[in-house]
Formats: structure tokens, sequence, C-alpha cells
């Protein structure tokens, strides 16, 4: 059974840092791309960020609103997946998904999320 | 950036068809995928490469694409069926996924 289970998430202040864990399990993982989604509060879905395989020389991009500030790198030997998250606002608050790319199309997997809190 | 535009409800009476759809420039010639996303729960893809479903999902669940609109059709509504919908594309010009806004399906 394919499963994703994130971990990491919590309360974290204005400016600080945070890493989320995403370990995978059922499934060969470093075939696939993985990618992290968020979700604010009563809000829609929004793309973090994507880690490429090793066939893909693990490369990654990352939407602008997060780009400079997050960093997506994988451990394919322990099956998971990290999104380091650094000079925070509070704008970040959201549950964040990791997500199974399939054939480098839709998510057909995802864990059940984790939430940050950025707050003073 | 690429934009996708979601109607942020629709509603539907059980056993008609609810349509969802999804607006974006020249959206026919990328490939969208569909999520429902039931309240506290992860999205789920109900539609993936414009019209194929994944292994069980019902039947009643269809897609289309064509021109500046893709449209999730949803056949004989069941309550059940009660959730938010995204759109998702991939846009090859920024290499960013983009995720429509979603739309809340209410079955009255």
């Amino acid at each position: 059974e394919v499963q994703l289970v994130e971990s990491g998430g919590g309360l974290v202040q204005p400016g600080g840092s945070l890493r989320l864990s995403c370990a995978a399990s059922g499934f060969t993982f470093s075939d696939h791309y993985a990618d992290w989604v968020r979700q604010a509060p009563g809000k829609g879905l929004e793309w973090v960020g994507r880690s490429r395989n090793k066939a893909n020389s693990y490369t990654t991009e990352y939407a602008a609103s997060v780009k400079g500030r997050f960093s997506i790198s994988r451990d394919d030997s322990k099956n998971s997946l990290y999104l380091q998250m650094n000079s925070l606002k509070t704008e970040d608050t959201a549950v964040y998904y990791c997500a199974r790319e399939v054939g480098a199309s839709a998510f057909d997997y995802w864990g059940q999320g984790t939430l940050v809190t950025v707050s003073s | 950036s690429y934009v996708l535009t979601q109607p942020p409800s629709v509603s539907v009476a059980p056993g008609k068809t609810a349509r969802i759809t999804c607006g974006g420039n020249n959206i026919g010639s990328k490939s969208v995928h569909w999520y429902q996303q039931r309240p506290g729960q992860a999205p789920v893809v109900v539609i993936y490469y414009d019209g194929d479903r994944p292994s069980g999902i019902p039947e009643r669940f269809s897609g289309s694409n064509s021109g500046n609109t893709a449209t999730l059709t949803i056949s004989r509504v069941e309550a059940g069926d009660e959730a938010d919908y995204y759109c998702q594309v991939w846009d090859s010009s920024s290499y960013h996924w983009v995720f429509g806004g979603g739309t809340k399906l209410t079955v009255l």
C-alpha cells in the first residue's frame, strides 16, 4: 500500500525556520517525482515545489512565493522528501502536503498533511 | 504566470448532472487534472489527462478539454460528491504546477 506521511509541522515565529519531512512507503520512491502542496486555512491548493527523480538529476522547481526561502531535498535511501523552510512569514501558515507525481503528471497519492503555523 | 479560473460554487440536485469549468488561455493545449477534496481530507485525483479516470473512481466522473475551457462533469450526482474540486495544469513556460481556485460543489 502506497503511503506518504508528513511530519515536522508546528508553531514557529515569523522569520524562523522549520523542516518538514515526508516518509514514503509501498512503492519505489526513487523512481518518482515528488511535490509539496500547501493549503492556507479556508483557502485553495497552492503548489510549493517539486523534486524530480534521480534519472532527472533531482532537479527542483519552486513557486515564486517561496523561491529563495524554501528548499526541497530528498534521500532516496530513506525514502524521504524534505522541505526546509526559512524566513517564514505569517502567510506561510498552511497545511503542507507531500504528493507523488505519476509519470511527471498528476498527483496520484497524497499524505495527510502537517500544519505549519507562523505566528508571534 | 498562467492562471486557471473556476467558479467558486456550483449547486446541483441529487441525480442531476454537475459541470465544473476551469478556464485558462488555450487550456486545450495542456493536460488537465482534477482533484476532489472532502472537508478535512487530502485531495484525491478523479480525472487525469483531461478525461482519464483512475481506478476506483466512478464512471459518473468524466472530463473534457477544448479551447479555453476544461470541464469536469459529474453525472447522477450523489450526496457523497459534495466537496471542493480543483483543476491543475503544468505551465511549461514557467516550470510551475498551477491549481485553479477551487469550486465548492453543493448537493441540494
